[in-house]
């Protein structure tokens, strides 16, 4: 399998413009996690969907972030004006099921830089 | 407010010597931990986890112990190996929270040949 596929792996983009962060998770897996990691707080989970349903983004920021997921092979995470402090690496991870036993399997990451 | 503390962001080791990597927890209803592994320009890997009725859990050259009294885990690498050099995670999650993990700051730890 090829693991969790993300795009763009780097973005640099101007303040106030719209950012779109795309994940393809793994095959067959019904759970996916979008994160944000920066220096200060480490990993933050911003939101996560179960057989594309959200369940919890109580994580997300604040309006500027939205997530999507339209089917069981899609997500996208889109910052709409994207700010300086937006600047992070955000992950997008996949599991088999909704069980917190199972195994979150992480992709590379968008290094994201808003100047 | 952070809920799981990672306080040492870097930690050097010699090749062969044991790596004792630290994690404290705020929120007592955190039931289960884990730890994943950080290489550059990768995502976190699963490495080892621990439920709550468990103080120990074994995998290879990984032990993670859990102490709930004082709300801290650690994670020992035995022996350290130079391709143990990473970033290291610790994460915590209730049960009511299903899959939601919450994670610290992340620890980067070197092992010198």
């Amino acid at each position: 399998d090829a693991g969790v596929i993300q795009s763009p792996r780097h973005e640099v983009t101007e303040m106030g413009q719209e950012v779109t962060l795309r994940c393809k998770p793994i095959s067959g897996h019904n759970s996916l996690f979008w994160y944000r990691q920066t220096m200060m707080r480490g990993l933050e989970l911003l939101i996560y969907f179960n057989n594309n349903v959200p369940i919890d983004d109580s994580g997300m920021p604040e309006d500027r972030f939205s997530a999507k997921m339209p089917n069981a092979s899609f997500s996208t995470l889109k910052i709409q004006p994207s700010e300086p402090r937006d600047s992070a690496v955000y992950f997008c991870a996949s599991s088999a099921s909704g069980r917190r036993e199972e195994t979150q399997y992480f992709g590379p990451g968008t290094r994201l830089l808003v100047l | 407010d952070q809920q799981v503390k990672q306080n040492s962001p870097s930690l050097s080791v010699q090749e062969g010597r044991i790596s004792i990597l630290n994690c404290d927890y705020t929120n007592s209803m955190f039931d289960y931990f884990l730890w994943y592994k950080k290489y550059p320009a990768e995502g976190p890997t699963f490495l080892i986890s621990i439920s709550s009725i468990k103080d120990k859990n074994e995998d290879g050259r990984f032990t993670v112990f859990l102490n709930k009294s004082a709300k801290h885990l650690s994670l020992h690498i035995v022996p350290s190996q130079p391709g143990d050099s990473a970033v290291y995670f610790c994460a915590a999650s209730i049960i009511q929270g299903a899959q939601k993990l919450v994670f610290g700051q992340g620890t980067r730890l070197t092992i010198n040949p």
